[in-house]
């Protein structure tokens, strides 16, 4: 059972463009959400993240979205550059876990 | 500089032998992780251990063992037991102190092909 969910598997946008890539969860005890990205045989480096009592954070041309009631996050990517194309993995974790959750990742082309 | 450092970066394994992928951070990180990453899988946790002398099993432990002597050491061996160890390894390291909320940061993996 997936507690973190990112159904679109790919993602091609226009260079220039704005890139939103999304992220469901489904356990409601989550409370940290991250925006990892990846390069192909590179482990993942930190984006982003936000706490759950934030309903957006940002950082530079990263802006990441958090709708607690819809148990949905996003990430804007704007504008988007070619150094943009890598796959991106959405994670949560709960209060005092010690472990996150990692969604199965987003790849994203973007296109000259 | 600090950071997370994992070796070989390409193992090849014969089937029957166990094998055993290093990796070190010099962050002074307590918390340490290790994951399988398959195609179409994303990353899933192994084992991961909050501090030295302890761990404890992921989502996918069996066939896997690992031990933490060392602060900075988190070594992970692939015994005969895995039926499918063909995979991307990665390693990670965070502050840990019993809470998850903070970033973890990742080496640049170990890709273990069976002959």
């Amino acid at each position: 059972d997936q507690q973190v969910k990112q159904n679109s598997p790919s993602l091609s946008v226009q260079e220039g463009r704005i890139s939103i890539l999304n992220c469901d969860y489904t356990n409601s005890m989550f409370d940290y959400f991250l925006w990892y990205k990846k390069y192909p045989a590179e482990g993942p480096t930190f984006l982003i993240s936000i706490s759950s009592i934030k309903d957006k954070n940002e950082d530079g041309r990263f802006t990441v979205f958090l709708n607690k009631s819809a148990k949905h996050l996003s990430l804007h990517i704007v504008p988007s550059q070619p150094g943009d194309s890598a796959v991106y993995f959405c994670a949560a974790s709960g209060v005092r876990d010690d472990k996150i959750i990692f969604g199965k990742g987003t790849r994203l082309h973007i296109l000259p | 500089d600090g950071g997370i450092t994992q070796s070989p970066k390409y193992l090849f394994r014969k089937e029957g032998q166990n094998v055993t992928l290093s990796c070190e951070q010099n962050l002074n990180h307590d918390a340490m992780y290790w994951y399988r990453q398959d195609p179409g899988q994303g990353l899933r946790l192994i084992y991961y251990s909050q501090i030295v002398n302890d761990f404890q099993k992921g989502d996918i432990a069996e066939g896997y063992s690992v031990s933490r002597e060392k602060k900075e050491s988190f070594p992970l061996t692939v015994t005969s037991a895995q039926k499918n160890p063909t995979a991307f390894y990665l390693c990670a390291s965070s502050m840990g102190g019993g809470y998850s909320n903070q970033p973890q940061h990742f080496g640049d993996g170990t890709r273990l092909s069976i002959l």
